[in-house]
C-alpha cells in the first residue's frame, strides 16, 4: 500500500521555469492538500480539494495552481518559479476535511536558482 | 487569518528529562491533531482531540485540549532519543474558513544524551 506518492523528490529549477509537482493517494481520501515548508515557518497550506472536482485556496496561493484530475491525483503547478519559491513541499489525503487524520507523501525539495 | 500559536520554537533537554509543548489559537477549534516530523522525514499523525477537555495517552505521551477548545498541550515524559523531531500541533477552526489543517510552526525537540 503506496499511500501517498510525490514526484519528484528533487528539482532545482532556473527562475522563470514552469513544473508541475505530482502527488497521487490510493486510499480512496475525498480531500487532498498541498502545503510548503519553510525553516521556522512550520507548514502553510496552498490549496486543497475537498472532494473531487473542487479546489480552493489556502494561506499562501499565490504563484501556484492546481488540479484534482480525479480522485486519486492533485497536481501543483508554479507557471514561472521564483526563488522564493524555494522549498519543500507536501502532499497530504484525508478521508474527508474534518475530523480525519491527514497522510503526508515524502515530499518535494524544490530550489529556485 | 485563523492562527494557530505554538511555543517554544525550540526545545533542548537532556535524555530522560520532561517536554512540553503548547499549542494556542485565537479561535475556537473543532477539533485538534498532533503530528511528529523526524529530521528529513514528514509529518506523521499522532493523535487527535475533539472534546472540550479531554486528554489522551499514549505510553510516554500525554496529549490535552483545553475547557475552552482553544489550547492544546504534548507532554513527553522520561524522553528517549527516539522522541527526537519536530512536534506540530494542527487545528481546523469552527465556523467556516479553510478546510485544510492549520499548522503552527512546530517545536523541534532536541535531546542530549
Amino acid at each position: 500500500n503506496a499511500g501517498v506518492t510525490q514526484t519528484p523528490k528533487f528539482q532545482v529549477l532556473k527562475t522563470g521555469q514552469s513544473m508541475t509537482l505530482q502527488c497521487a493517494q490510493d486510499m480512496n481520501h475525498n480531500s487532498m492538500y498541498w502545503y510548503r515548508q519553510d525553516p521556522g515557518m512550520g507548514l502553510r497550506l496552498i490549496y486543497y480539494s475537498a472532494s473531487e472536482g473542487t479546489t480552493d485556496k489556502g494561506e499562501v496561493p499565490n504563484g501556484y495552481n492546481v488540479s484534482r484530475l480525479n480522485k486519486r491525483e492533485f497536481s501543483l503547478r508554479l507557471e514561472s518559479a521564483a526563488p522564493s519559491q524555494t522549498s519543500v513541499y507536501f502532499c497530504a489525503s484525508s478521508i474527508t476535511g474534518k475530523n480525519t487524520e491527514a497522510f503526508f507523501g515524502q515530499g518535494t525539495r524544490l530550489t529556485v536558482v | 487569518g485563523q492562527q494557530v500559536m505554538q511555543i517554544p520554537q525550540y526545545q533542548h533537554v537532556q535524555e530522560g528529562e520532561d517536554f512540553t509543548t503548547y499549542c494556542n489559537s485565537s479561535t475556537t477549534l473543532s477539533n485538534i491533531q498532533w503530528y511528529k516530523q523526524r529530521p528529513g522525514g514528514h509529518p506523521v499523525f499522532l493523535i487527535q482531540l475533539v472534546k472540550s477537555g479531554e486528554v489522551k495517552k499514549q505510553k510516554r505521551l500525554t496529549f490535552q485540549f483545553g475547557e475552552a477548545k482553544k489550547n492544546s498541550s504534548l507532554h513527553i515524559t522520561a524522553t528517549q532519543t527516539t522522541d527526537v523531531g519536530t512536534y506540530f500541533c494542527a487545528g481546523f477552526h469552527s465556523g467556516g474558513g479553510a478546510d485544510g489543517l492549520t499548522f503552527g510552526k512546530g517545536t523541534h525537540l532536541i535531546i542530549q544524551p
